[in-house]
């Protein structure tokens, strides 16, 4: 998982709560990355940052929000506006700003809706 | 559409016997593929990379071709273990015009019986 923390491991949240899912990396790198994944189906980008205080919305931005006050941390709210929240959820960074090649993947948080 | 394609969606084999896992792309324009092990509820591990000027990489058991005239990889493992039960993703990275994103394919899940 090479210098990246994530937090919760699992979390659970009612319907119609914000919940916001830790990340966090020691490697130095510029970017970093939220991706979504479910059963069946490749990673799914939500949000990316190239650096401190810019980030974009990735393919699947909508019911989510991110900030990036520190190079450090990246952390991910998940809105109620997100109607099908229930997936895994994994933080990567990479050192090469704009390049999404070379990137390095937290263990993950898994979050359920009940 | 950027698409990753890979067969089986799953696979059993015997401890200590070879396995093949296909990948298929049609992103274009092609920077390079990756092949990631991801261990249940655990993130993605990168095990090799290739630009499209390499047709073979090795990582240990882990040997990874690559035919970018029919868009086509194989990572093939060889003297399989237990700890070689894993989902494995193949990433292919489109080209800078599409920002260096990755393309995630849904993974084989590789399962190793003793």
């Amino acid at each position: 998982d090479g210098g990246i923390t994530q937090s919760p491991k699992y979390l659970f949240r009612k319907e119609g709560q914000n919940v916001t899912l830790s990340c966090e990396q020691n490697l130095n790198h510029d970017a970093m990355y939220w991706y979504r994944q479910d059963p069946g189906q490749g990673l799914r980008l939500i949000y990316y940052s190239q650096i401190v205080n810019d980030f974009q919305k990735g393919d699947i931005a909508e019911g989510y929000s991110v900030s990036r006050e520190k190079k450090e941390s990246f952390p991910l709210t998940v809105t109620s506006a997100q109607k099908n929240p229930t997936a895994f959820y994994l933080c990567a960074s990479s050192g090469n700003s704009g390049d999404f090649s070379e990137q390095f993947f937290g263990p993950g948080t898994r979050l359920t809706v009940l | 559409k950027n698409q990753v394609e890979q067969s089986p969606q799953s696979l059993i084999i015997l401890e200590g016997k070879n396995c093949t896992l296909q990948c298929n792309y049609t992103v274009s324009p092609f920077s390079n593929l990756r092949w990631y092990k991801q261990d249940t509820g655990r993130g993605p591990v990168s095990l090799t990379i290739m630009t499209f000027s390499e047709n073979t990489k090795s990582n240990g058991r882990y040997t990874a071709t690559l035919d970018a005239d029919t868009k086509q990889s194989s990572l093939h493992i060889t003297a399989s273990q237990l700890s070689d039960s894993a989902s494995y993703i193949c990433v292919v990275s489109a080209g800078r015009e599409y920002g260096n994103k990755l393309v995630f394919g849904a993974g084989t899940i590789l399962r190793v019986k003793s």
